[in-house]
């Protein structure tokens, strides 16, 4: 299996729900990310994960909190969140070792936050 | 921490041309420069790298080209193909931090 999985495909929700975003990857990669995406911007990080530790967190709002269950999984969960953070939510893994590491991207959720 | 300008942000060609995207990164311990396709509504895929021990790179139409000395990196796109149309962004990276900066993007269209 060398795909990156998301789901869902899309959610949308108002600002008191809590939601959750998922993410798989069956490659035995050790690192995976959070990305959000706006319309015709580039990818931003959010947050990485090494060996199911938070490594970076690229100083994200607490109403977005990641979760690294196992080294196949990746969540992100959501409450409260505001009208702006409608966007694209990617998600990638890489093999953390060596210094050059290809990044695979999932499809990824497209929100709408009401 | 890095910073990576991207130039154009669109260009059009014509079919069978060839097309070139221009970056410029900042910090010289950047090893590591990959440029993703990412079509509309798609993921972003990785289509061609270079490492920082490399100067140039060839798949088929497509290459990449890197002067460390002058930080830049250029992808070029020989006998451009409607499906070549997409949203092109460099990347560069520190290798070890495993943290891309992305580009802001070049949407290439190509006119049949």
């Amino acid at each position: 299996d060398t795909e990156v999985t998301q789901t869902p495909k899309h959610l949308v929700m108002g600002m008191t729900n809590k939601k959750s975003l998922k993410c798989e990857q069956h490659m035995g990669h050790r690192a995976m990310y959070w990305y959000k995406q706006k319309a015709k911007k580039p990818p931003e990080l959010m947050f990485v994960y090494s060996y199911e530790k938070l490594s970076i967190n690229e100083s994200v709002p607490s109403r977005f909190s990641p979760e690294c269950p196992n080294s196949s999984l990746l969540n992100l969960h959501l409450h409260a969140l505001q009208p702006e953070d409608s966007a694209l939510y990617l998600c990638a893994s890489s093999q953390d070792s060596g210094s050059w590491n290809e990044q695979f991207f999932g499809p990824g959720t497209r929100l709408t936050v009401l | 921490g890095e910073n990576v300008e991207q130039h154009p942000s669109t260009l059009s060609v014509q079919e069978g041309d060839s097309a070139v995207i221009k970056c410029t990164y900042s910090d010289s311990a950047s090893n590591y420069f990959p440029w993703y396709k990412q079509e509309l509504g798609k993921r972003p895929q990785l289509i061609i790298d270079i490492r920082s021990n490399v100067g140039e790179k060839k798949d088929q139409r497509i290459a990449v080209t890197l002067n460390k000395t002058a930080k830049h990196f250029s992808l070029h796109i020989t006998e451009t193909q409607p499906e070549d149309s997409a949203v092109y962004f460099c990347a560069a990276s520190l290798g070890s931090a495993r943290q891309l900066t992305f580009g802001s993007g070049t949407q290439l269209t190509v006119l049949p």
